[in-house]
C-alpha cells in the first residue's frame, strides 16, 4: 500500500517552459514533505521542502504546493533548464508520529527538458 | 570530505555469499538510515539510528540483513547469505536529528547478487 505516490513515470518539457511534478499522499499524520533530485549514479539530492503548517514554499525557480484537504503536493520548475533532467521524488514524514522522522518515498517523476 | 560518503560503489557477489557495506556519515549527524531501491522503484527504509538509543529496525525485510553503528560515526549494513531479490541501490542517509529532515544521502552501494 503506497502512502506516497507519483503517478506520472515520466514527464517531458521544453526549455524554458514550466515543468509541475505532482505528488498524493494517503497518510494524514504525514507533517513534513520533501522533493529530492536524482542524476544516475548519485545519491539523491534534497531540493526543497515545505511543512504542513504552510501551503507554498519558494526557492528560486523551485516553488513547492501543498494542499492538505487533497493530500496533495506539487514542484513547480520555473524557467526548466536542460541541467534540471533527473528523476525527482516526492518524500514525506510523521515527524512526531513515532515513525522517527522515517522518509516515505514515491516512486519517482523522470523529467526530461528538451533544449 | 562535506557529504555522506559510502563504500564499495559497486558489490558483485554469488548467491549464498555474506556481504557488507559501508557509510560515512556527515561529522556531528546524529542520525543515519540505511534505504535501498530496487530498479523502477521508490526508495525503501531498512532502519535508521539515533544517537544511542536502539536502532529502528522495522523496514529490515528479513533477518538476513542487520546493521550496526559506532557511536555516531560510521555503520555497516550486513547482508548475510544473498540472493538475487538483494540486488538494489543501498543508500544510507544522515541528518542532524532524526526529527529534522532533510536527510542527505550518499551516492549509494549498488548492489548485484548472481
Amino acid at each position: 500500500d503506497q502512502q506516497v505516490k507519483q503517478n506520472s513515470p515520466s514527464l517531458s518539457v521544453q526549455e524554458g517552459r514550466i515543468s509541475i511534478l505532482n505528488c498524493d499522499y494517503t497518510n494524514s499524520m504525514f507533517d513534513y514533505f520533501l522533493w529530492y533530485k536524482k542524476y544516475p549514479a548519485e545519491g539523491p539530492t534534497f531540493l526543497i521542502s515545505i511543512s504542513s503548517i504552510k501551503d507554498k514554499n519558494e526557492d528560486g525557480r523551485f516553488t513547492v504546493f501543498l494542499n492538505k484537504s487533497a493530500k496533495h503536493l506539487s514542484l513547480h520548475i520555473v524557467p526548466s533548464q536542460p541541467g534540471d533532467s533527473a528523476v525527482y521524488f516526492c518524500a514525506a514524514s510523521a515527524r512526531y508520529g513515532g515513525s522517527q522522522g522515517n522518509l516515505i518515498f514515491g516512486k519517482g517523476t523522470k523529467l526530461s527538458v528538451k533544449p | 570530505g562535506a557529504g555522506v560518503s559510502q563504500s564499495p560503489s559497486n558489490k558483485v557477489t554469488e548467491k549464498g555469499k555474506d556481504v557488507e557495506l559501508r557509510c560515512d556519515p556527515i561529522s556531528g549527524h546524529t542520525a543515519l538510515y540505511w534505504y535501498r531501491q530496487r530498479l523502477g522503484q521508490g526508495l525503501e527504509f531498512l532502519i535508521y539510528f539515533q544517537g544511542n538509543s536502539a536502532p529502528d529496525k522495522s523496514g529490515l525485510p528479513s533477518d538476513r540483513f542487520s546493521a550496526e553503528r559506532t557511536g555516531e560515526s560510521v555503520s555497516t549494513l550486513t547482508i548475510q547469505r544473498t540472493q538475487q531479490e538483494d540486488s538494489a541501490v543501498y543508500l544510507c542517509a544522515s541528518t542532524i536529528s532524526g526529527i529534522l529532515p532533510p536527510q542527505y544521502f550518499g551516492p549509494g552501494t549498488r548492489l548485484t547478487v548472481l
